[in-house]
């Protein structure tokens, strides 16, 4: 049974510059979740897909986008990088009703900012 | 807005010995879960314990077991036995229904447990 993946799984873009981020959830999962762990810190909800539209979003500006397939996997995007943007992004899958809330977790892209 | 508070940034632990971790969590909610998640240096967050805010019985697993006190908004992890493998981040999280099946989790900052051999 496939878990959570994320591609890639570090890169490093220059201030300005545009990224997107990958995931593909769980198997029979249909909802995904994004979060930016910085350094030392707990993650932070960034946005939720469900049925390919994004259903809650957490305090990120608008340079935070997504997208969900209809194979139900994931990109992050972020445009107009931000030095404060490195960070850990963390995909997490779930399934949508009947959930107790439990996440399952990707092992993160680790996006550094020069 | 609910938060969460890992109080000990940093706990070590003797190899087979006990050791408990504190949280403290806000919200005006009366359901809600409650997580205990471990992030190795593997990075990958891996879930431990869940406890449900209506059950009064604390959950356990294993060697881990909660001492949950709502009305104290309280959530600490106890891991009896330690083991090297136990060493990671230790992040405590709270979730609640936010509507059409959706949850997200708000977390702590973290514990970072040391197993000493």
């Amino acid at each position: 049974d496939a878990g959570v993946t994320q591609s890639p799984t570090h890169l490093i873009k220059t201030r300005g510059q545009q990224v997107t981020l990958r995931c593909s959830p769980k198997s029979g999962h249909d909802t995904v979740s994004w979060y930016q762990q910085a350094l030392g810190q707990g993650p932070q909800f960034i946005f939720q897909y469900y049925e390919e539209e994004e259903r809650q979003r957490g305090n990120f500006p608008d340079r935070f986008s997504g997208h969900q397939f209809p194979n139900y996997s994931s990109e992050l995007n972020v445009n107009a990088l931000l030095l404060g943007d490195s960070a850990l992004y963390l995909c997490a899958s779930s399934l949508p009703f009947g959930n107790t809330g439990e996440l399952f977790f990707g092992e993160g892209s680790r996006l550094t900012v020069l | 807005a609910q938060t969460v508070t890992q109080s000990q940034p940093e706990m070590s632990v003797q190899e087979a010995e006990t050791v408990t971790l504190s949280c403290t969590y806000d919200t005006s909610e009366s359901d809600y879960y409650l997580f205990w998640y471990k992030q190795p240096p593997s990075r990958q967050m891996i879930l431990v314990i869940r406890q449900e805010a209506y059950k009064q019985q604390n959950a356990t697993e294993n060697r881990f077991s909660v001492n949950f006190q709502k009305a104290a908004k309280s959530f600490s992890l106890k891991i009896s036995d330690s083991q090297l493998g136990d060493a990671a981040m230790y992040f405590c999280a709270y979730t609640s229904y936010s509507g059409a099946g959706s949850y997200q989790l708000t977390f702590g900052k973290g514990t970072k447990l040391s197993v000493i051999p």
